[in-house]
């Protein structure tokens, strides 16, 4: 069975730093990319980065870009997302869920699995 | 870049089917896949339609998923509604730009 566990989340201050992390099992993490998505309150869904299975691909929004890391660890099989300089906008539940390429080789992917979530709350 | 753009809610009784759609602002429709997402309240999504017309194992096949040149939009049909349908739904497609694009998300209400 496909397990995403994030952790990490919690009260920062505005410009502050946190570091989030999603444990993965019942699949082989190093054969699949990786995304954060996130959700304000009562939002929508955002998508925040990605990174590919070898780490040799990185994407990330424009809202985030310059101020967030994401970065993977194959042989723990986690993913992490470093977040620093954090806004009042970052407030909200940030996803890890799993890339799965599409089955005709067009470039790009999508979401297949999901973690619960963990939230993080930027507020003085 | 393009943008996603959903009802932000719609409402039909038990037994029933409903439709909801995603319009895609510039760009065709059917140059890329287009998935929808399901989120229950207080959970996390989930994916109900994948490729545009795909169901993940565990689905049921009263979700259905098609898309229309013509509007330039794509469209999750849930038939023989249940109160468990009741959530919000989500279309995505991917930006050749290397971006990741949902919509606005629609609430979803079976009364």
């Amino acid at each position: 069975e496909v397990q995403l566990v994030e952790s990490g989340g919690g009260l920062v201050q505005p410009g502050g730093s946190l570091r989030l992390s999603c444990a993965a099992s019942g699949f082989t993490f190093s054969r699949y990319s990786m995304n954060w998505v996130r959700q304000a309150p009562g939002k929508g869904l955002e998508w925040v980065s990605y990174i590919s299975s070898r780490s040799n691909s990185i994407y990330y929004a424009d809202s985030v870009k310059g101020r967030f890391t994401i970065s993977r660890d194959n042989a723990r099989n986690s993913l992490y997302l470093q977040m620093n300089v954090l806004r009042a906008e970052d407030t909200g539940v940030y996803y890890c869920a799993r890339g799965a390429a599409y089955t005709n080789g067009w470039y790009g992917s999508y979401f297949d699995y999901w973690g619960q979530g963990t939230l993080v709350t930027v507020s003085s | 870049n393009f943008m996603l753009t959903q009802p932000h809610s719609v409402s039909e009784s038990p037994g029933k089917t409903v439709t909801i759609s995603c319009t895609r602002s510039s760009g065709s429709i059917a140059s890329t896949y287009v998935q929808w997402y399901q989120q229950r309240p207080g959970s996390a999504p989930t994916t109900v339609i994948y490729e545009v017309n795909q169901r993940p194992s565990g689905v049921p096949d009263r979700f259905s998923g098609s898309i229309d040149s013509s509007s330039n939009s794509a469209s999750l049909t849930i038939s023989g509604l249940k109160t468990e349908d009741e959530a919000d739904y989500y279309c995505q497609s991917f930006d050749s730009s290397n971006r990741w694009v949902f919509g606005g998300g629609t609430k979803l209400t079976v009364l």
